[in-house]
């Protein structure tokens, strides 16, 4: 079946300093791949998603590429800020049921940034 | 736009019992919820898809008998967990998306209910 692993944390990182979230899939056909952020109390908010290979999604200066050859989506952001401070999530669509499908997630990295 | 509600965000309830949680798309029409459930520290895990008016699809190895899952309408599903027990507590996260053209299959997550069962 599909899956995602991305890497655990937590992940302790200074202010302004780079990030990189790996993340890498499994999946037959063509899923859309995407990150979700999860602040304290709140519930998912979709980061950036990316719906077929080489394609690039941004938002609020993270970054992530689809790479359909090393079935990666890794997440970027080049200086971090302490209100980046939560969970992200991994996940893939497999677009199986015409879009309508569940999200399959990986675990969540725990991301805290020190002032 | 496209806000996800769930209620309760918490419950305790003793076992044996039942409690329904309500997952409401508050300014769109949800064809499709998504009820997910997420252990502490662990990844969420997909238990059923639901479309309004038809009976919901449940992933492998969730024991619809005791999740139910009602869609009734565009803007409502429930998730009932029957016969709780211990183990069945957990954080249920139901999701929604709109019709296709207008909300591009993008999910909207609730913000979750904390369920415990004593």
């Amino acid at each position: 079946g599909d899956s995602v692993t991305q890497m655990e944390g937590p992940v302790t990182l200074s202010e302004e300093a780079f990030l990189t979230i790996n993340c890498t899939y499994t999946a037959t056909g063509y899923p859309s791949l995407f990150w979700y952020v999860q602040y304290p109390g709140e519930g998912l908010q979709l980061l950036l998603k990316a719906t077929k290979a080489d394609d690039k999604g941004s938002n609020k200066g993270f970054e992530a590429t689809y790479r359909k050859e090393t079935t990666s989506f890794h997440l970027e952001k080049g200086s971090v800020q302490v209100s980046d401070s939560a969970v992200y999530f991994c996940a893939l669509r497999a677009n199986l049921r015409g879009g309508a499908d569940g999200l399959t997630f990986g675990k969540g990295t725990h991301l805290i940034i020190q002032p | 736009g496209a806000v996800v509600s769930q209620h309760p965000s918490w419950v305790i309830c003793k076992s044996g019992t039942s409690v329904k949680i309500e997952c409401r798309s508050l300014d769109f029409q949800a064809t499709t919820m998504f009820w997910y459930r997420q252990f502490p520290k662990q990844s969420l895990m997909l238990m059923a898809t639901s479309n309004e008016g038809s009976k919901a699809t449940y992933e492998q190895g969730v024991e619809k008998d005791k999740f139910l899952i009602n869609h009734a309408s565009l803007t409502l599903s429930t998730l009932t967990v029957t016969s709780a027990h211990p183990e069945d507590s957990s954080f249920y996260i139901c999701s929604a998306t709109g019709l296709a053209g207008q909300l591009s299959y993008e999910q909207y997550f609730g913000p979750g209910t904390r369920l415990t069962v004593t």
